[in-house]
């Protein structure tokens, strides 16, 4: 069965510092792979979208890297703020109608 | 423009009792979707509505049934909750069905007792 692993549950990290989250998947053929911030009582909001046949992405301080060899996807953050502190998830999308496959998240927190 | 907007915010029900979360997007969107988010397990889809007066089961659909009302708005019913059920419910929506990019809700927190 299909199969998404985000890093861990909870990341720590010192205000400045870039973060890493990683998403490994199996069982899965995505044509997108996507990330999401959800802070606490919200529903997720859309940060980056990157395609099967694109290595990396890049959107002000975010950058996304794919490799479906390694069936693994890199969320960074650099030069983190507290403000960057919520849960991240990912989540795989095969293109079709449905299928929209989430990780169960990572929480980062940025220390100051 | 509020994008998707969900009602209502909190609910407690007791088992056996029904209910029907209502969703409604202004962005003119054509799909739209209703996902469960339960402690470390994810968002699952439970019902998706590709485009107005079609709809279709997704991962966990047992114990629901969905309306597409019309283009805004897309409701969810349990018709007889379980604890099981409790849990938080988002609407989300989409341009297209193969557009990835989803716009979420704020979401219904559901506790059933």
């Amino acid at each position: 069965s299909q199969k998404i692993e985000q890093n861990s549950e909870a990341l720590n990290i010192q205000e400045g510092k870039t973060a890493t989250l990683t998403c490994n998947y199996t069982n899965y053929s995505p044509a997108y792979l996507q990330w999401y911030r959800q802070d606490p009582g919200r529903g997720p909001v859309f940060l980056l979208l990157i395609r099967e046949n694109e290595k990396e992405k890049r959107k002000e301080r975010l950058k996304v890297t794919f490799d479906t060899t390694l069936k693994q996807s890199l969320f960074h953050i650099t030069a983190s703020q507290p403000a960057d502190s919520a849960t991240y998830l990912c989540a795989l999308d095969d293109g079709s109608a449905r299928q929209l496959t989430f990780g169960s998240g990572t929480q980062l927190t940025v220390l100051p | 423009n509020a994008g998707v907007t969900q009602t209502p915010k909190f609910q407690v029900l007791k088992t056996g009792q029904s209910m029907t979360l209502q969703c409604a997007q202004d962005m003119n969107h054509n799909s739209m979707y209703w996902y469960r988010q339960d402690p470390g397990m994810g968002l699952r889809l439970i019902y998706y509505s590709a485009s107005e007066g079609t709809t279709d089961k997704g991962e966990v659909p047992n114990g629901y049934n969905v309306s597409r009302l019309n283009k805004r708005e897309f409701s969810l019913r349990l018709e007889s909750a379980a604890p099981s059920q409790t849990s938080v419910y988002f609407c989300a929506s989409s341009e297209f069905s193969g557009v990835p990019k989803k716009v979420f809700g704020p979401g219904t927190r559901l506790t059933v007792l």
